[in-house]
């Protein structure tokens, strides 16, 4: 089974609008990390936002938040009043067992997001 | 600067050929990871080494061959190359485990190869 499913391959916002990004996840670890990765057609990889496990509240970073449904295993990526810079690829990822240092990270096939004007 | 340091940024060469990717991770990371991304693909996991040693292994190809030294750098070799082998490879590090963002996976700027 897929670690990290994301179902959109592309998706289009208007301008100041806010958008979702869809992931849900597949884990049996109670201990695990949640991440979002925006790679803009330039190719670096820029890290988003990170929500533990064990976190309460749903995590913000400015525009970013991140909708942590554990029940669902979903961890969906909301951006609001979108940029025409948010135009980028966004990846979702996880990585179990976070108390082993040397564990992996499971990413996603990604979403294409396009701002349009 | 993410802190984590990739060379080269590109390089192009020929079929049949063998090159050598070199990351520095950030300081304090013990872990490497190798990613490979083709164009307009998803990140394909090869390889990740913690603090010197293997610790897991993805999708490489047996023409493909990492090592983690004892001074935390790694190197990504790569031989016989083929047209298909064309892609953005990325190194990425990590820090410590724990409940907490520092967890997080900081890549470099990644090293574009072209075989032609």
């Amino acid at each position: 089974a897929q670690k990290i499913t994301q179902t959109q391959p592309g998706m289009f916002v208007q301008e100041k609008e806010a958008v979702t990004l869809d992931c849900t996840y597949d884990t049996s670890d109670p201990s695990y990390g949640l991440f979002w990765y925006k790679q803009p057609s330039s190719g670096e990889m820029i890290f988003l936002i990170y929500q533990g496990s064990y976190d309460q509240q749903n995590a913000t970073e400015g525009r970013y938040s991140l909708n942590f449904q554990k029940a669902r295993k979903s961890a969906n990526l909301v951006i609001s009043a979108s940029q025409l810079g948010d135009s980028a690829m966004y990846f979702c990822a996880m990585r179990e067992g976070l108390y082993d240092p040397g564990n992996q990270f499971y990413f996603g096939t990604g979403t294409s997001l396009t701002v349009i004007p | 600067d993410s802190g984590v340091t990739q060379t080269p940024k590109h390089l192009i060469t020929a079929t049949g050929q063998r090159v050598t990717l070199r990351c520095s991770p950030r300081s304090g990371d013990l872990s490497v990871y190798w990613y490979q991304q083709s164009l307009d693909q998803g990140l394909q996991f090869l390889i990740q080494y913690y603090n010197g040693e293997e610790r897991a292994k993805g999708n490489i190809l047996e023409r493909f061959s990492a090592q983690q030294f004892p001074d935390l750098h790694s190197e990504l070799n790569l031989s016989s190359l083929e047209l298909g082998d064309s892609a953005l490879y990325f190194c990425a590090s990590s820090a410590q485990g724990g409940l907490s963002g520092a967890n997080v996976l900081t890549f470099g700027a990644g090293s574009r190869l072209t075989v032609l």
